[in-house]
């Protein structure tokens, strides 16, 4: 079946423009989460929605980054006024809610944000 | 609160070598841990986890890992080396118990095969 997909694959923009990513997590699956990676910091975990809820927003960096996810399924994230600090991959996995503990998160193949 | 820590960001082995990439965790309870493997420009893949079951967990692509609570590790191993297993691999863990909600990655490993 489908795995997790996003886009656009890659972004360009401009210091303090904004921009949406978008994450359409595998059919059924009521969890998402979203994760930066950046060289300097490595693999960082942002956001993660359980339905359209948002139990644990812990890692947003900033009041700059928002995200929302609608219908249980699709899930945007939005950056506005980027900074150069910004730029990394952003990678959007899910995972099924089966209960039996330990569920594994399958990741899509990110967006790669510049922002000049 | 979890943690991980990766000894080693840069690993380079011999094709047909014994690859070993090692993990320690840190958790207040009993953890969920995973390895995952990352190839250029693309996403994670599981390679295996542990969930309080067996402790020698085999995975894809013939990797295991053995969870040790006495020494709080998880290191992966592979008997012999390939080529295409030149990529990054990443530790994580979760606190046991939950099952969703984050993951807390390690730095990553940077697994180089020499032919």
């Amino acid at each position: 079946g489908a795995g997790v997909s996003q886009s656009p694959s890659n972004k360009v923009t401009e210091k303090g423009k904004d921009v949406e990513l978008r994450c359409d997590p595998i059919s059924g699956h009521t969890a998402l989460y979203w994760y930066r990676q950046s060289l300097g910091q490595g693999l960082e975990f942002l956001i993660y929605f359980q339905g359209n809820s948002a139990p644990d927003k812990s890692g947003l960096p900033s009041d700059r980054f928002s995200a929302e996810r609608t219908g249980g399924s699709v899930s945007t994230l939005t950056i506005q006024r980027t900074q150069q600090e910004d730029s990394a991959v952003y990678l959007c996995a899910s995972s099924p809610m089966t209960g039996r503990g330990g569920e594994t998160q399958y990741f899509g193949p990110g967006t790669r944000l510049l922002v000049l | 609160a979890q943690s991980v820590t990766q000894l080693g960001s840069h690993v380079s082995v011999s094709e047909g070598a014994l690859v070993l990439l090692r993990c320690n965790y840190s958790s207040s309870v009993p953890p969920y841990l995973f390895w995952y493997v990352q190839y250029p420009n693309q996403g994670l893949q599981l390679l295996l986890k542990y969930t309080s079951a067996a402790t020698l967990v085999k995975g894809i692509n013939g990797f295991e890992a053995e969870f040790k609570k006495s020494e709080t590790s998880f290191h992966l191993t592979k008997p012999s080396a390939h080529m295409s297993d030149a990529a990054e691999y990443f530790c994580a863990v979760r606190a046991g118990g939950t099952s969703y909600g984050k993951l807390t990655f390690g730095q990553g490993t940077i697994l180089t095969v020499h032919p």
